[in-house]
């Protein structure tokens, strides 16, 4: 079937460590994104990519890192200096063209825990 | 900049009754989408309903309805004849058609009372 796959489900790491959440789509889209997911803060723009090898900072990019190498992957990386790491992760996709109506599809997120 | 806005946190409504979710939003674009997405408690995001901005006529998906003001910046999710099913967060979005850059409100947690 197709659809997005985020993993691991759940990711704790010590303070100082980075650690990379996986995002694979099978969905053929050209567009990913990823969101950050706080109690009452509801989502929030991490990164997110039109193209393979091309990416835009979303509205908290500070901390984060991403790349896209291919159309189906996009894996972002929590780096040591994102300072409250601990968070729910959504990674979504969509099409684009004019055509498109703009849906973004989900993953089940991750739980990424820092002790 | 754009943002959205979800001014009421959390509601309640009886079953079977209707209940309306306030979005607003700033953007200085014409040419746009706005959307409604369902988490419920297995934080599977879920489309609701999506409406165009050059569209004049209000989107419906069955109990689901927006009233989109476009002048006011306002689109607001009616649901009617509300069911045990609809207990979630839900989030309104928006879609710029210049970057396409998608942001979210803060959410609004609706209860459902049997």
């Amino acid at each position: 079937d197709g659809g997005i796959t985020q993993s691991p489900k759940y990711l704790f790491r010590k303070e100082g460590q980075n650690v990379t959440l996986s995002c694979e789509q099978n969905l053929n889209h050209d567009a990913m994104y990823w969101y950050r997911q706080d109690p009452g803060q509801g989502l929030r723009l991490i990164y997110y990519s039109q193209i393979v090898n091309d990416f835009q900072k979303g509205d908290i990019a500070e901390g984060y890192s991403v790349s896209r190498e291919k159309k189906e992957s996009f894996p972002l990386t929590v780096t040591s200096a994102q300072k409250n790491p601990t968070a729910f992760y959504l990674c979504a996709s969509k099409g684009i063209g004019r055509t498109n109506t703009g849906e973004l599809f989900f993953g089940e997120g991750s739980r990424l825990t820092v002790l | 900049a754009q943002t959205v806005t979800q001014s009421q946190p959390e509601m309640s409504v009886q079953e079977a009754e209707t209940v309306t979710l306030s979005c607003t939003y700033d953007t200085s674009e014409s040419d746009y989408y706005l959307f409604w997405y369902k988490q419920p408690p297995s934080r599977q995001m879920i489309l609701v309903i999506r409406q165009e901005a050059y569209k004049q006529q209000n989107a419906t998906e069955n109990r689901f309805s927006v009233n989109f003001q476009k002048a006011a910046k306002s689109f607001s999710l009616k649901i009617s004849d509300s069911q045990l099913g609809d207990a979630a967060m839900y989030f309104c979005a928006y879609r710029s058609n210049r970057d396409d850059k998608i942001i979210f409100g803060k959410g609004t947690r609706l209860h459902i009372l049997p």
